[in-house]
């Protein structure tokens, strides 16, 4: 247990459609990372929210966006879903940037677009 | 560019000693972890290296060369619950990279 939850563990939608995933960092930490792991791949970095500012990006499109609140949960929003988008969705928090800190990752969203 | 290279699958037996190898070219570099990942779970943290040389953790060790852009994961008295994909991944400036992860399979 890391004390890390994501939400919905599973959900399918359609291409077009929009996606909300939500996440609940462990005890204390600031910093929260979303990643994307399609099948067979290494998590691709997203972006990553410190103290409710958005302090990092990856190589994702606009339409992928996201939220910090004040007590360091976090949303992934995925606009106008496509069929790649399917993957597991993992969110990762941590007591300060990625740098020198244990990453502690939740257990995932997995994500279907048909 | 930025490339995290590590071999896409490894089998080997119970009780003996794997090296899963991980070279890496990235823009920051503040140290390299290793992560656990069984299928359909979550990657689970197993080291993290911020200066060269060979850290030790019961039956895992890892190693690092910043000069050279390369790590090492190893594994001894391999066991059945080993099996799994093993991440190389580097903390840069506010991210991480992830290799694609090398699928350890441990056969009897």
């Amino acid at each position: 247990e890391t004390g890390v939850t994501q939400s919905p563990t599973h959900l399918i939608k359609t291409r077009g459609q929009q996606v909300t995933l939500r996440c609940s960092s462990q005890s204390g930490h600031n910093t929260v990372s979303w990643y994307q792991q399609a099948l067979g791949q290494g998590p691709q970095f997203i972006f990553q929210y410190y103290r409710e500012e958005e302090n990092g990006r990856g190589n994702f499109p606009p339409r992928f966006s996201g939220l910090q609140f004040p007590n360091y949960s976090s949303e992934l929003n995925v606009n106008a879903l496509e069929l790649d988008d399917s993957a597991l969705y993992l969110c990762a928090s941590s007591l300060g940037g990625a740098a020198g800190n244990t990453i502690y990752f939740g257990e995932g969203s997995w994500l279907t677009v048909v | 560019g930025q490339n995290i290279d590590q071999p896409t699958e490894m089998t080997a037996t119970e009780g003996a000693i794997v090296q899963i190898n991980c070279t890496y070219q990235t823009s920051g570099f503040n140290g390299l972890f290793w992560y656990q990942q069984h299928a359909g779970e979550a990657p689970t943290f197993l080291s993290y290296n911020v200066l060269d040389g060979l850290e030790e953790k019961g039956r895992f060790s890892s190693f690092l060369s910043r000069s050279k852009g390369y790590s090492y994961l190893l594994l001894k008295e391999l066991q059945m619950k080993d099996s799994a994909s093993y991440l190389c991944a580097v903390d840069g400036r506010n991210d991480m990279r992830f290799g694609a992860g090398t699928r350890l399979t441990v056969k009897p």
